[in-house]
């Protein structure tokens, strides 16, 4: 099936560094999606990308759709402790299913 | 408030026993989707319906079953079979075939079977 080799697995940062993660594929995928779970919670959606190239903004969160649409980075700008959690990449090619990455697990100090 | 509702947040259970857990959601939703997530890992999907009376299997459905009576109810039944089922089990719904495929997720149930 197909996989998504999401990195860095997990990262420590300073409060107001800047973050970058990203996701690749050998696969094409049609749509790339950015959550955050936080301990013992469900993923919430953070940005949705439909377009090879696109980038999308939410707040510090900035995302990009790779142009050979296998591929999608997640940067957060001056990051803050509530930024803690585990990203999720996940895309999708056809038939309204996911593959989603390993995640990416967040720690910022203060 | 529209959401999707799992119950419940912890269930435990003695192994060999059947167990089911709920997910409801008031989106208007057509797609469900059942995920298990074990710790450090991303989700892998379990089952999913596009619409009501009608499911496929996902990556790992081996042990476990669904209904889809209602287009707001989906109900995951882990079986006896299932052989490792303790687990972060999250559901998610979307609304597929027009153009948004964003899945939105419940705030799931932790199983434990000992």
């Amino acid at each position: 099936g197909q996989q998504l080799n999401q990195s860095p697995q997990s990262m420590f940062i300073q409060e107001g560094e800047d973050v970058s993660m990203n996701c690749t594929s050998s696969s094409i995928f049609n749509t790339w999606l950015w959550y955050k779970q936080e301990p013992g919670e469900g993923p919430v959606l953070l940005i949705a990308l439909y377009k090879a190239g696109e980038l999308t903004s939410n707040g510090r969160l900035t995302a990009q759709f790779g142009i050979t649409r296998k591929d999608s980075f997640l940067n957060i700008s001056a990051s803050i402790p509530s930024d803690v959690g585990i990203y999720f990449c996940a895309g999708e090619t056809s038939g309204s299913r996911l593959t989603f990455g390993e995640g990416t697990q967040l720690t910022v100090n203060p | 408030d529209g959401g999707i509702t799992q119950s419940p947040k912890y269930l435990f259970r003695k192994e060999g026993q059947n167990v089911t857990l709920s997910c409801e959601q008031n989106l208007n939703h057509d797609a469900m989707y059942w995920y298990r997530q074990d710790p450090g890992q991303g989700l892998r999907l379990i089952y999913y319906s596009q619409i009501v009376n009608d499911f496929q299997k996902g990556d790992i459905a081996e042990g476990y079953s669904v209904s889809r009576e209602k287009k707001e109810s989906f109900p995951l039944t882990v079986t006896s079979a299932q052989k490792n089922p303790t687990a972060f089990y999250l559901c998610a719904s979307s609304t597929p075939g027009q153009g948004i495929d964003e899945q939105y997720f419940g705030p799931g149930t932790r199983l434990t079977v000992t």
